[in-house]
C-alpha cells in the first residue's frame, strides 16, 4: 500500500513565492527522503531526514519531520521557474540493516511561472 | 554519488512483444532496483536485483512478466514481457547503498515504453 500522501497534488506559483508540500505517512519509519523528477524523467535526491531528526536544511530547501503526527513538509523558498518538477516523498521502513527499499508518494507537481 | 544509465531512453511496442531494458552504473555496487511508474502516477517498486542471487519481487510483480538479470555488479536488465498497452509506464532503475545509515537512493533516466 502507498507509504506516503503528499498535499497538494498540484501546486502552481509566481517565481520569487515559497512553495510548501505536505507528506503523510502510515508506519514508523527510519528517514524520509525528498525527491524532484523533471518532466518524467529521472529522479534526483534532493534531501534525507532521519527520525530522530525534526528539521533540515539544504541550501533553499527546509524539511521538517513531524514523526508523532506521521508527517514531514519541504519548503523551497525563493521559488524559480527552474523549480517546475513533481516532487516525492519517500520513506525508508526497511527493518533490516542491509538495504532500504523506498515507499514513494503520490507526488507533488509544482509549477513556478516567470 | 552514482552515475546510471538505462537504454532505451524510450520506445514503442505492439503488443504480446517484449522488450528489455538495460541498466548500467558507473560504479560496483550491491543492491539494484526496479521501479515502474504509470502515467501520472508514483514510482512502485517492482523488485531488488541482487548480483548472484534472484530477484525478489514485489507483491504483483512476477518473474514471468518482469524477468531480471543481474549477471556482475555494474549492470541489470529488466524484460517487460507479451506487453499489453496497460504496461505503458516509465521503468526506472536505481542503486542504492548497502548498510547502516543514511541510504538515499541514485536513479537511472528512465526508459519510457508505450504500448499500442
Amino acid at each position: 500500500s502507498q507509504q506516503g500522501e503528499e498535499d497538494p497534488q498540484a501546486l502552481s506559483i509566481q517565481e520569487g513565492e515559497n512553495a510548501t508540500m505536505n507528506c503523510s505517512y502510515k508506519t514508523s519509519i527510519n528517514n524520509l527522503q525528498w525527491y524532484r523528477q523533471n518532466s518524467g524523467r529521472g529522479l534526483v535526491h534532493l534531501i534525507l531526514i532521519r527520525s530522530n531528526e525534526r528539521e533540515k536544511h539544504s541550501g533553499r530547501l527546509r524539511v521538517t519531520l513531524d514523526t508523532s503526527k506521521k508527517s514531514s513538509s519541504l519548503l523551497i523558498t525563493a521559488s524559480r521557474a527552474a523549480d517546475t518538477a513533481s516532487y516525492f516523498c519517500a520513506t525508508d521502513a526497511s527493518q533490516n540493516s542491509g538495504y532500504s527499499t523506498l515507499t514513494f508518494g503520490k507526488g507533488t507537481m509544482l509549477l513556478v511561472s516567470p | 554519488s552514482a552515475v546510471i544509465s538505462q537504454k532505451p531512453s524510450r520506445d514503442i511496442c505492439q503488443r504480446g512483444t517484449s522488450l528489455t531494458i538495460q541498466c548500467q552504473v558507473d560504479s560496483q555496487v550491491t543492491m539494484m532496483f526496479w521501479y515502474r511508474q504509470q502515467p501520472g502516477q508514483s514510482l512502485t517498486l517492482i523488485a531488488t536485483a541482487n548480483q548472484g542471487s534472484e530477484a525478489t519481487y514485489e507483491s504483483g510483480f512476477v518473474i514471468d512478466k518482469f524477468p531480471i538479470s543481474r549477471p556482475n555488479l555494474t549492470f541489470s536488465t529488466l524484460t517487460v514481457s507479451n506487453m499489453s498497452p496497460e504496461d505503458s509506464s516509465i521503468y526506472l532503475c536505481s542503486v542504492g547503498r548497502q548498510g547502516r545509515g543514511d541510504r538515499e537512493q541514485y536513479f537511472g533516466p528512465g526508459t519510457r515504453l508505450t504500448v499500442t
